[in-house]
């Protein structure tokens, strides 16, 4: 079965710390992402990389970068953390295919908190 | 660009109410158009999809069917249970958007014993 891991369910940081998410997926999928998920506001995409170290901006890049040195690897850096920053991280894969058919996978989420 | 529009909750029904939460989408070209949800302190699973017009998604009594000529893909089921409480998300992914999705707000369920 499909699984995604994100390494912690819960992580308590502090305000300027650089801050490390981790997502492996074991289903050899060419595409990964990142989103937060706040109250009111939905999923928004933060990254999105389609191959190792291929990366896009989402729609709200601003305050985090991103690796993928391995293919079922995906790593989020807060590179100083906000208190802004304080959210649910969810973590997802995907096949490309040739088609738009494939759905995304995603990880059971950690929720972070900036003090 | 894609967007996807949701019912916007929350909703609260009875144990074996019917249940609608309506989706309609806007995209370019034919995409494909998922449900999913999010139970509590979960990430999300696919719940269903349709991936042309007229299909029909179905799994674990919810259905919804892709409805191009009105750009809708409405969730339905017939008779909810307490173990259906959760968020309930719309989505699309295009062909042109090199695999990513576009997501509704979510919807938030609950149902009452």
């Amino acid at each position: 079965d499909v699984k995604v891991t994100q390494s912690s369910r819960y992580l308590v940081k502090r305000t300027g710390e650089k801050v490390f998410l981790e997502c492996v997926q074991d289903m050899d999928h060419e595409n990964m992402f990142w989103y937060r998920q706040d109250p009111g506001l939905g999923l928004r995409l933060i990254y999105f990389s389609y191959d190792v170290k291929m990366k896009e901006k989402g729609d709200i890049p601003e305050g985090y970068s991103v690796s993928r040195e391995k293919k079922e690897r995906f790593s989020l850096i807060l590179e100083s953390a906000s208190t802004n920053q304080t959210s649910m991280y969810l973590c997802a894969s995907s096949l490309v295919g040739t088609r738009s058919n494939q759905p995304q996978h995603f990880g059971d989420g950690t929720r972070l908190s900036i003090l | 660009g894609d967007s996807v529009t949701q019912m916007e909750g929350p909703v609260t029904l009875s144990e074996e109410a019917f249940l609608t939460i309506n989706c309609t989408y806007t995209a370019t070209g034919y995409p494909s158009l998922f449900w999913y949800v999010q139970y509590p302190g979960e990430g999300l699973q696919l719940l269903l999809k349709a991936t042309k017009a007229d299909d029909k998604g179905s799994n674990k009594g919810f259905e919804a069917t892709y409805r191009k000529e009105t750009t809708s893909f409405h969730l339905e089921k017939g008779s909810v249970q307490v173990s259906d409480s959760a968020v309930y998300f719309c989505a699309l992914r295009a062909n042109t958007n090199a695999g990513k999705s576009t997501f509704g707000d979510g919807t938030t369920l609950t149902v009452k014993p």
